[in-house]
């Protein structure tokens, strides 16, 4: 199937600081590509859908000052968490649609401290 | 969104067949039914989707009750491998035609060896 790959996949970083964490489809286009979050032994929440050359929607209760979204190639989507604090960390998964099927990637596990 | 109900767990032995059911019984006539599935610290790994008709890969089968209210995911010889949280999704269209998966929160499948 198709290629969705994250980077970095673990990331630590200091309380108020930002951190970005970038989503590539690796041998496909991608319109349109999903954020998600996930915190340990729960499902996987969707924050926002990230359009290719417009803005990104944001699903209710998702702070957008706070989770930028830049989807500034078809190839690559990019959530930047600004100000990062303690409760934001995370493993934060993103996803592509190729042809009729999403295709996830690894995840990116985000710890704040 | 359209919902689905999946029992919280399940368990099997090694090398026998697995069924994991699903009810969607507010399943609209556009909806296709997809199964992922995620292993301990990946992002969700596709399994299989289908529309009104069984579907079978190298994977699994899916098959669909006529009224298309239910599905059950079949796992033909569990492995240990197939340890793993098993997420029914109904696909849930949205405004411009992107597509988006709300998650549930999935059956955890547990194989004995």
């Amino acid at each position: 199937g198709a290629v969705v790959s994250q980077h970095p996949s673990r990331v630590i970083c200091k309380s108020g600081t930002s951190v970005k964490i970038e989503c590539r489809s690796l041998d496909f286009q991608a319109t349109t590509m999903f954020w998600y979050r996930q915190f340990p032994k729960q499902s996987l929440m969707l924050m926002a859908t990230s359009n290719e050359g417009s803005k990104a929607t944001y699903e209710q209760g998702v702070e957008k000052d706070k989770f930028l979204i830049n989807h500034a190639s078809l190839t690559l989507s990019t959530l930047t968490v600004t100000s990062a604090h303690p409760e934001d960390s995370s493993f934060y998964i993103c996803s592509a649609r190729f042809g009729n099927t999403i295709y996830f990637g690894e995840g990116s596990w985000l710890t704040v401290v | 969104d359209a919902k689905t109900t999946q029992p919280n767990s399940m368990e099997s032995n090694e090398e026998e067949p697995v069924h994991l059911p699903c009810n969607h019984s507010t399943i609209s006539g556009t909806d296709y039914i997809h199964w992922y599935r995620q292993l301990p610290s990946q992002g969700p790994e596709y399994v299989i989707h289908g529309l009104t008709s069984n579907v079978n890969n190298r994977m699994a089968s899916l098959a669909i009750a006529e009224d298309r209210k239910s599905s059950t995911l079949i796992l033909h010889r569990a492995t240990l491998r197939d340890a793993a949280v098993y997420y029914c999704i109904l696909r849930d269209r949205t405004q411009g035609g992107s597509e988006k998966l709300v998650f549930g929160k999935g059956t955890k499948l547990t194989v004995n060896p």
